[in-house]
């Protein structure tokens, strides 16, 4: 069965420094999107993104956040300078069209130190 | 805004019956549901469209009143297997589909 892979699965890094996240959506699907997950807290929307352009975005999606889609399969999201309140588990999701169902990737763990 | 859902947790014996609600205040294009284990990504359970339909899987299926934009996940005979945080995701109908999430209910299934 096809599914939505994520990395790393564990990053540690540094205040102020860039990460990148990676994943590869299902591939027949359209829709993609970034959500992240505070420790002991609910999912939180970042993204959506569809014909290689971001469709809408969260308040926390701010200048520091960044997503692309650099060939086919990958699907990026960039944090440029980071602080210790990203430390979270991000999570990519892909959606094959509109309004169906989102499957989610198994999660990137971030720590901001 | 997002759903408001109860209760916050719940603990069952096996075989014991759940029901967990889902209300938001906005109108919705759908509502999805996941279940999601400790340190895992959420696993997607069904979705639910407007149009007050009710879907099933094994014993676990859901209802949704567009009228009252409410959503319930019905949860029966559980099993140890059932335990973990089940999370709606409601889709007000956005060009990008997005989907915001309630606090969760901790589900736990004793023996």
């Amino acid at each position: 069965e096809p599914e939505v892979t994520q990395t790393p699965s564990h990053q540690v890094t540094q205040m102020g420094q860039e990460v990148i996240l990676r994943c590869v959506p299902i591939s027949n699907h359209l829709y993609f999107y970034w959500y992240r997950q505070i420790l002991g807290q609910k999912v939180e929307f970042l993204v959506s993104f569809y014909n290689n352009e971001i469709s809408e975005k969260s308040e926390i999606f701010d200048d520091q956040f960044s997503v692309e889609r650099p060939d086919g399969s990958n699907f990026t999201l960039k944090i440029r300078s980071t602080k210790l309140e990203d430390s979270a588990m991000y999570f990519c999701a892909s959606m094959e069209q509109a309004w169906k169902t989102q499957y989610f990737g198994p999660g990137t763990r971030l720590l901001v130190l | 805004q997002q759903p408001v859902q109860s209760p916050q947790a719940v603990i069952l014996r096996e075989g014991e019956d759940a029901v967990i609600n889902c209300s938001s205040s906005k109108a919705l294009y759908s509502v999805h549901w996941y279940r999601q284990k400790h340190g895992e990504a959420p696993v997607f359970l069904m979705i639910l469209l407007k149009g007050g339909e009710q879907k099933g899987h094994d014993k676990i299926s859901a209802s949704f009143n567009e009228k009252k934009q409410q959503s319930s996940l019905y949860l029966t005979a559980s099993q140890l297997s059932y335990s973990g945080t089940y999370f709606c995701g409601t889709d007000q109908g956005t060009s990008g589909s997005r989907l915001t999430f309630g606090e969760g209910t901790q589900l736990t299934v004793n023996p």
